[in-house]
């Protein structure tokens, strides 16, 4: 079966724009999480999105932001992007609770 | 900020060789896994072990956790050049699914 699939792979964006995100669980699951991974702060959780409501946000600023759609596909968004936004933002999908998550291969963003 | 700290933060063995990575963490965990990661690319899920479970095994990879010292262990044997990697434990805690990850364990098996 198809795996979490996230588009794009990677974007190169400017200062001061804005960037969606989009990931595609697994089909059936229903629970979409978002991570960032940077070499300074390592894997931070950004957000959790389970049959379209937001269980769980990180500590990030405003400026990130996400959704789930009925299909349980998810998007995030960032605004105002900041050098320090450059990452490889991962997502990940889970049928259950205590199962281990399916990640997808990430979009590396590059803020410039 | 990251819950779990993991130990070494590199090693390199021979291929054949056995390799041992340690996680400690800081407060009560439902459960806690291990991750794969190849060269900066997605993460990938390698076992889970609840608080409940002292050891668990899956194929070449045996984890074993002590919730008294708050502590995880990951052992694979008989290592292969394949397995070069990056590890990561990664826990939840409470009603809470998100994952509090450990900065990782860089893995380079030499053929």
């Amino acid at each position: 079966k198809a795996g979490v699939t996230q588009t794009p792979r990677y974007l190169i964006k400017t200062r001061g724009q804005q960037v969606t995100l989009s990931c595609s669980p697994i089909s059936g699951h229903r629970s979409v999480s978002w991570y960032q991974q940077t070499p300074g702060q390592g894997l931070q959780f950004l957000f959790e999105y389970f049959s379209e409501t937001q269980r769980n946000k990180g500590n990030f600023p405003g400026r990130f932001s996400g959704r789930q759609f009925s299909n349980s596909r998810s998007e995030m968004n960032v605004s105002t992007l900041e050098l320090g936004d450059s990452a490889l933002y991962l997502c990940a999908s889970s049928l259950e609770r205590v199962v281990g998550y399916t990640f997808g291969s990430g979009t590396r963003l590059t803020v410039v | 900020s990251q819950q779990g700290e993991e130990d070494p933060q590199a090693l390199s063995i021979q291929e054949g060789e056995n390799a041992t990575m340690n996680c400690s963490y800081k407060t009560s965990i439902n459960n806690l896994q291990w991750y794969r990661q190849n060269s900066g690319r997605g993460l990938v899920h390698l076992i889970l072990i609840r608080s409940n479970e002292r050891e668990k095994h899956s194929g070449r990879l045996r984890v074993t956790l002590d919730t008294s010292k708050k502590s995880s262990s990951l052992l694979i044997t008989a290592s292969r050049a394949a397995d070069t990697a990056s590890y990561f434990c990664a826990m939840t805690q409470g009603g809470s699914e998100k994952l509090v990850f450990g900065k990782g364990t860089k893995l380079t098996v030499n053929p």
